[in-house]
């Protein structure tokens, strides 16, 4: 039940693009399809902006994509926004009914 | 709408013990899994316990195996989590998450629970 790999920081202007990945292991990232991000304004409540690796809950802007190569999955933010300033977690099915999270990236909008 | 309430969350002494709860509407509860997660203080997010529908199936990730124990009430709509023999690291805000999709879909607001003497 090791934490999954993120960098610590992204940043971009406004109406450009961040990626931000997302590395773990054949037993969790690389071994499912049930990669998840989440938004996360602190003092607020997470959201979720992706699950099983590339899906959109409704509501969530197309701005916000998501990929999987292997064990490194990555959340793309295009045409970034002032309210897109937040932090970012990767979370990944682990097996026998257990899951883990990213450590946490935090984006900022230059 | 979905809403989820946690409460209970407060100021503990290492080894005491503390109850969660939280309160699920907009949908029906019985049928969902349903999961506690964590923030430490300057941490990143952690996922605690999880449990199926009916409320026999229940996993937990290895750091509070023995210690904390989730159920539900479905009666209530009511979603438990007992912390016991608490450490200094349990110190965090407690978020009571709604499972979907393989994800977790939707989110509380959390209580914090500070373990200190």
């Amino acid at each position: 039940q090791s934490a999954l790999t993120q960098p610590p920081s992204a940043s971009g202007s406004p109406g450009q693009s961040v990626t931000i990945s997302c590395t773990g292991t054949s037993s969790d990232v690389g071994g499912y399809n049930h990669v998840s991000w989440y938004q996360h304004h602190p003092g607020k409540a997470p959201q979720l902006m992706i699950y099983e690796v590339s899906k959109r809950p409704s509501g969530v802007p197309d701005r916000f994509s998501g990929s999987k190569s292997g064990n490194t999955a990555s959340l793309t933010v295009s045409g970034l926004r002032a309210e897109d300033e937040a932090d970012y977690y990767c979370g990944s099915y682990a097996g026998s009914n257990t899951w883990v999270f990213g450590g946490g990236t935090k984006v900022t909008v230059l | 709408e979905v809403q989820l309430v946690e409460s209970g969350g407060g100021l503990v002494q290492p080894g005491g013990s503390l109850r969660l709860s939280c309160a699920a509407s907009g949908f029906t509860f019985s049928t969902n899994w349903m999961n506690w997660a964590r923030q430490a203080p300057g941490k990143g997010l952690e996922w605690v316990a999880f449990i199926k529908g009916g409320g026999s199936e229940k996993y937990y990730v290895d750091s509070v195996k023995g210690r904390f124990t989730i159920s539900r009430d479905n009666a209530k709509n009511t979603l438990y989590l007992q912390m016991n023999s608490l450490r200094a690291e349990d110190t965090a805000v407690y978020y009571c998450v709604k499972d979907g999709n393989w994800a977790f879909e939707f989110w509380g607001q959390g209580t914090l629970v500070t373990v200190s003497s």
